[in-house]
């Protein structure tokens, strides 16, 4: 039933080295993925699109690659720093709606 | 240039009682779609909503949930007769038209924390 898995619920990186955060989704026929980030107590906030079209999609630290014929989506954070830990959330557009993942919670430390 | 603003920040309802949440979207926003998180899961879709109409209310539990958003004022989402599986951060989000979430994303509310006990 979950359309949106991210199968790892923590992830920890030094400072300065890469993150990477996956997900996978189920039905090819989505055209459009995000990547959020929310802090504890607040609301998520926009990170990073791709749409189908692309494999690629990059701004400043953050590259969100997309590999359809694999289902699978990831976000690169390059490189990474304290204030990037979060939890991470792919989400997928589907007719006005977001179908999120269950999240990845990033620690960077020092 | 105010953000979507949700209120009360947390709300504690005993069993029973009912919970309503408001949601403010940004200026010239007149798309609302809320959404609730349950504890370590994500969030999932409820309602969404333009000024005075129900767009899509497939996410919304059959009983005890209802949500508006009038000409005037917040949207509002109402649950009746509350149950400890209510408890939940309900999140509010915004657009300005229809569409443009799939590559902008939507704009959240910092949320409303809901305890029943």
């Amino acid at each position: 039933d979950q359309q949106v898995k991210q199968n790892s619920p923590s992830l920890s990186v030094q400072e300065g080295r890469i993150s990477i955060l996956n997900c996978d989704y189920t039905n090819s026929m989505f055209d459009y993925f995000l990547w959020y980030k929310k802090y504890p107590a607040e609301g998520p906030t926009f990170l990073i699109s791709i749409s189908s079209i692309k494999d690629k999609n990059e701004d400043g630290r953050f590259t969100v690659f997309l590999n359809k014929s694999a289902k699978h989506l990831s976000l690169h954070i390059v490189p990474s720093q304290p204030g990037d830990s979060a939890v991470y959330f792919c989400a997928i557009y589907n007719t006005d709606k977001l179908i999120f993942g269950t999240g990845t919670r990033l620690q960077v430390f020092p | 240039n105010a953000g979507v603003m949700q209120n009360p920040r947390h709300l504690v309802r005993r069993r029973g009682q009912e919970a309503r949440l408001r949601c403010s979207p940004m200026k010239g926003h007149s798309h609302v779609y809320w959404y609730r998180q349950l504890p370590e899961e994500g969030l999932k879709f409820m309602v969404y909503l333009q000024k005075e109409n129900i767009i899509d209310e497939s996410g919304m539990p059959k009983e005890r949930f209802s949500a508006e958003f009038p000409k005037e004022g917040p949207s509002i989402l109402r649950i009746q007769q509350v149950v400890r599986g209510d408890s939940a951060a309900y999140f509010c989000a915004s657009s300005p038209v229809a569409g443009t979430g799939a590559l902008s994303g939507y704009t959240f509310g910092s949320g409303t924390r809901l305890t029943v006990v």
